[in-house]
C-alpha cells in the first residue's frame, strides 16, 4: 500500500501559468480532499469528494478546479496561478466506519508563484 | 472566520511529564474531532479522535477530553517523550469527511 501520493514535491511557478497537482490514493476510500497550509492559518479545505465524479467546494476554492474521474485520482488544477496560491498543498483521503473517520495524508506539494 | 482554534502557537514539556494541548471551537454543529501530529515535511498523520457522544477517548498515551458545553477540548499525552516533538492540529467536522482545522501548536518535549 502507497496510500496517498502527491506529484510534484516542489513546483515554482510564474504568474499566470496553470498547473495540475496530481494526488492518488490505494486504499479504495470513497472521500478525498485537498487542503492548503498556510503560516499561521492552519489547513483550510480548498475542495473535497465524496466519490467518483461527485466534487464540491470548501472553505477556500477559488482558483481551484478538481475533477474527480476515478475512486483513485483527485487532481487539483489552478487555471491562472497568483502569488497568494503561494502554500503548502495536501492531498487526503478518508473512510468513515459507522460514527468515525479517518484522513490519511500525503506528503505535500510545496508550491511558490513568482 | 477562524471556527476550530488553538490559542497556544507553541509548548515545551521536560521529558516524562504530561503535555496538554488545548483547542476551541465556535461551531456547535462539529460532532467529531480529531488531533493529528506532524513532522516537518511530512503530511499530517491521525493521532485520537473523539464523537461529541462521548467525553474522553483514551490510547496509549494519549487521551482526547471533549466538554461540549465550553466548546473545548484537550489532547494530553502522559509521559511524554521526545520523539513526540511535533506539530499539533485539532480538526473538527460536522458533515461527514469535511474537516475544520485549528493553526496547530508546535510541542517541544525536552530531554
Amino acid at each position: 500500500n502507497a496510500g496517498v501520493t502527491q506529484t510534484p514535491k516542489f513546483q515554482v511557478l510564474k504568474t499566470g501559468q496553470s498547473m495540475t497537482l496530481q494526488c492518488a490514493q490505494d486504499m479504495n476510500h470513497e472521500y478525498m480532499s485537498w487542503y492548503r497550509q498556510d503560516p499561521g492559518m492552519g489547513l483550510r479545505l480548498i475542495h473535497y469528494s465524496v466519490g467518483a465524479g461527485i466534487t464540491d467546494q470548501g472553505e477556500v476554492p477559488n482558483g481551484y478546479n478538481v475533477s474527480r474521474s476515478t475512486t483513485e485520482d483527485f487532481p487539483l488544477r489552478l487555471l491562472s496561478a497568483a502569488p497568494s496560491q503561494t502554500s503548502v498543498y495536501f492531498c487526503a483521503s478518508s473512510y468513515s466506519s459507522g460514527s468515525t473517520y479517518e484522513q490519511y495524508f500525503g506528503p505535500g506539494t510545496r508550491l511558490t508563484v513568482t | 472566520d477562524q471556527q476550530v482554534k488553538q490559542n497556544s502557537p507553541s509548548l515545551s514539556v521536560q521529558e516524562g511529564r504530561i503535555s496538554i494541548l488545548n483547542c476551541d471551537y465556535t461551531n456547535s454543529m462539529f460532532d467529531y474531532f480529531l488531533w493529528y501530529k506532524k513532522y516537518p515535511a511530512e503530511g499530517p498523520t491521525f493521532l485520537i479522535s473523539i464523537s461529541s457522544i462521548k467525553d474522553k477517548n483514551e490510547d496509549g498515551r494519549f487521551t482526547v477530553f471533549l466538554n461540549k458545553s465550553a466548546k473545548h477540548l484537550s489532547l494530553h499525552i502522559v509521559p511524554s517523550q521526545p520523539g513526540d516533538s511535533a506539530v499539533y492540529f485539532c480538526a473538527a467536522s460536522a458533515i461527514s469527511n469535511q474537516f475544520y482545522f485549528g493553526t496547530g501548536t508546535s510541542l517541544t518535549v525536552i530531554p
